[in-house]
């Protein structure tokens, strides 16, 4: 089975912009969850979509947005960039089923906001 | 509440063994796990522990689990080089139907020879 893919790799942006970045799970993964990784603030969770719905969220602004396809792939947006936006943005899939589901990670978008 | 939390650095050299620890907050962590970061990569898990197990081992790879002290440990066998990487835990966290994943700050393994 193909793993978790992300794109783009790397995405350079600057203040104010807005970006999307792309997740397709692993075939026949109905959970796609995303994670924000800087040095300063290390791993932390943004959110998680099930079946097209967000089913958990952390704490971060309304301009951190996502969704999720009827195949499963999901996208996040960023609106009105801002510097402490750039960051390793990391997208794990799992199957889905139960809540307590072992989640694999794909390779991360790098985005640096100048 | 939700704190994970590692030792930043350990350094050993290659054939010994290593052992990374972590220690967690939330008592309701059905799911403990270790993934490796590598250098401009993913995560990639290693091996995870159901809560009531103690010990779970994996070729070079043995988790203990102290429940009681929230206390998890990684222990990798006979260490190379190629293990050189960044180390986190993580616990699941359940709120209704849904997980999500807490992370530690990470402990880097350097591998020396």
């Amino acid at each position: 089975k193909a793993g978790v893919t992300q794109t783009p790799r790397y995405l350079i942006k600057t203040r104010g912009q807005q970006v999307t970045l792309s997740c397709s799970p692993i075939s026949g993964h109905r959970s796609v969850s995303w994670y924000q990784q800087t040095p300063g603030q290390g791993l932390q969770f943004l959110f998680e979509y099930f079946s097209e719905t967000q089913r958990n969220k952390g704490n971060f602004p309304g301009r951190f947005s996502g969704r999720q396809f009827s195949n499963s792939r999901s996208e996040m947006n960023v609106s009105t960039l801002e510097l402490g936006d750039s960051a390793l943005y990391l997208c794990a899939s799992s199957g889905g089923q139960g809540y307590q589901e072992t989640q694999y990670f794909g390779p991360g978008t790098r985005l640096l906001v100048l | 509440g939700e704190d994970v939390e590692q030792s930043l650095f350990l350094s050993v050299r290659e054939g010994d063994s290593s052992v990374i620890n972590c220690t967690y907050t939330d008592s309701s962590s059905t799911y403990l796990y270790w993934y490796k970061q590598e250098p401009g990569a993913g995560l990639q898990l290693l091996t995870y522990i159901f809560s009531n197990m103690d010990m779970k081992q994996d070729q070079r790879l043995t988790v203990l689990l102290n429940k009681k002290d929230k206390h998890l440990s990684l222990r990798i066998a006979d260490t190379q080089t190629g293990d050189s990487a960044i180390y986190f835990c993580a616990e699941s966290i359940v709120t209704g139907t849904a997980s999500k994943l807490t992370f530690g700050t990470g402990t880097r393994l350097q591998v020396t020879l």
